[in-house]
């Protein structure tokens, strides 16, 4: 089982539409969650970082962390054309490394 | 731009040749990182850096990898002997010493071992 898990995609979605991002993860001990966007061939960019159980709101992005689920959740509202791109759930344990799922390609269609 | 640096941002070299990769991190970062990512998968991670200890490396980092941060400034990563199996996008990222702080990428550099 890999330690991060998310649906490889394509997610398509329509201009508009929200768009809905899941990952899950195996260490229980993970404490700091992050989604990272990275557009092809071009290194990864931070989104949001999530450390606390319920929502998170940052402008278009909402990200849901469930530590008794193991599972984390990005929503991007009004989805833009310009937001398709390949989305990086990651994981750490602490203050060291990240362990990163193999991406969501989230497609967003006019 | 995060403010992270990598030199050079592509490099093609042939099968058992030596490679040298430069990253440096945000001034005022002490943490240092070095990931691998290859197609289709999210970076991995290989080994990462407090000052200029060298904390942490994965077992992806084979004999033929050896990485420095002498100053704790910038760090270099070797590859020797590459192989094949090297090519990939190697990225470096860096952070401060706190708790839960979030790592900045650098731009990458892209190998391509023929």
């Amino acid at each position: 089982q890999k330690e991060v898990e998310q649906n490889s995609g394509p997610l398509s979605v329509p201009e508009g539409a929200i768009a809905s991002l899941n990952c899950t993860y195996s260490d229980r001990g993970s404490q700091s969650f992050f989604w990272y966007r990275q557009y092809s061939g071009k290194s990864p960019e931070l989104i949001m970082f999530i450390y606390s159980n319920g929502d998170k709101e940052d402008g278009r992005f909402t990200a849901q962390l469930n530590k008794a689920s193991q599972y984390v959740s990005l929503l991007i509202r009004d989805s833009q054309p310009s937001d398709s791109a390949t989305y990086l759930c990651a994981v750490s344990g602490g203050y060291n490394k990240l362990i990163f799922g193999a991406g969501t390609r989230l497609a967003v269609h006019p | 731009d995060t403010g992270v640096s990598q030199d050079p941002r592509h490099k093609i070299t042939k099968r058992g040749q030596n490679v040298t990769f430069r990253c440096d991190p945000i001034s005022e970062h002490n943490r240092l990182y070095w990931y691998r990512q290859t197609l289709g998968q999210g970076p991995e991670f290989l080994t990462y850096f407090q000052n200029e200890a060298q904390l942490e490396k994965s077992r992806l980092l084979s004999d033929r990898f050896s990485a420095e941060r002498p100053k704790g400034s910038f760090s270099t990563l070797e590859i020797q002997r590459t192989e094949q199996g090297d090519s990939a996008m190697y990225l470096c990222a860096s952070n401060r010493q706190q708790t839960q702080e979030t790592q900045y990428f650098g731009p990458g550099t892209r190998l391509l071992v023929l």
